[in-house]
């Protein structure tokens, strides 16, 4: 079946531009992650969904980020004012568990966000 | 709070020689660890998974990993690399003790098989 799907693949801002970048699960997975990578760094979470519902959001490093899963599918994540610090790819990821526990996650192939 | 250590940034390895990817954790409760690799503009695969059970565990194109709960290890093994393994490797760790905690990955080991 289909995997995890993220649009767009590429995307460049100017400084201070938003950002809206969209993630398609695996059709029936219940939770879904967003994670930032750095260049040259391994993934850092960012969020986290479990149907419609945000149940954790500690890792956005600020208030200009924000996610949304309204109908519990696709999910999308907002950069407001983008900086250069936000140049990154966004990986967005989906998992068949209730709980996100045990069973591993399924991983798109990303969004590369360049910040001019 | 969890962390993962990949105290190698690089490995080289003779093509059909066995290769090693080493990982180390910590966590306050119960492990649960996974091993992912990154080819170049693709998203993570998973490769395999340490839960519960048996220490060593087998996963997909050959690999295994050994989770050794005294050296808090949970290295990567394949007893003959291909030059097709040659990518990023990233070990992940999750408190299995604490709900919905999201994965705490590694920096990465850049696998590099030579023909």
């Amino acid at each position: 079946g289909a995997g995890v799907s993220q649009s767009p693949r590429y995307k460049v801002a100017k400084r201070g531009q938003d950002v809206a970048l969209r993630c398609d699960p695996i059709s029936g997975h219940v939770s879904l992650f967003w994670y930032q990578q750095a260049l040259g760094q391994g993934p850092e979470f960012l969020t986290y969904f479990q149907n419609e519902a945000q149940l954790d959001k500690s890792g956005l490093p600020s208030d200009r980020f924000f996610a949304e899963r309204p109908e519990g599918s696709v999910s999308t994540l907002k950069i407001q004012r983008t900086q250069q610090e936000d140049s990154a790819v966004y990986l967005c990821a989906s998992s068949f568990s209730f709980t996100g526990i045990s069973y591993e996650q399924y991983f798109g192939p990303g969004t590369r966000l360049t910040v001019t | 709070a969890q962390s993962v250590a990949q105290p190698e940034d690089q490995v080289n390895v003779a093509e059909g020689n066995p290769l090693t990817v080493k990982c180390t954790y910590s966590v306050s409760g119960n492990p649960y660890l996974f091993w992912y690799v990154q080819y170049p503009n693709r998203g993570l695969q998973f490769l395999l998974k340490y839960i519960t059970g048996d220490n060593l565990v087998k996963g997909s194109y050959g690999f295994e990993a050994e989770f050794n709960k005294s050296q808090t290890s949970f290295h990567l093994k394949k007893p003959s690399a291909l030059v097709s393994d040659s990518a990023l490797y990233f070990c992940a760790v999750r408190d299995g003790g604490s709900g919905n905690t999201p994965l705490v990955f590694g920096k990465g080991t850049r696998l590099s098989v030579i023909a």
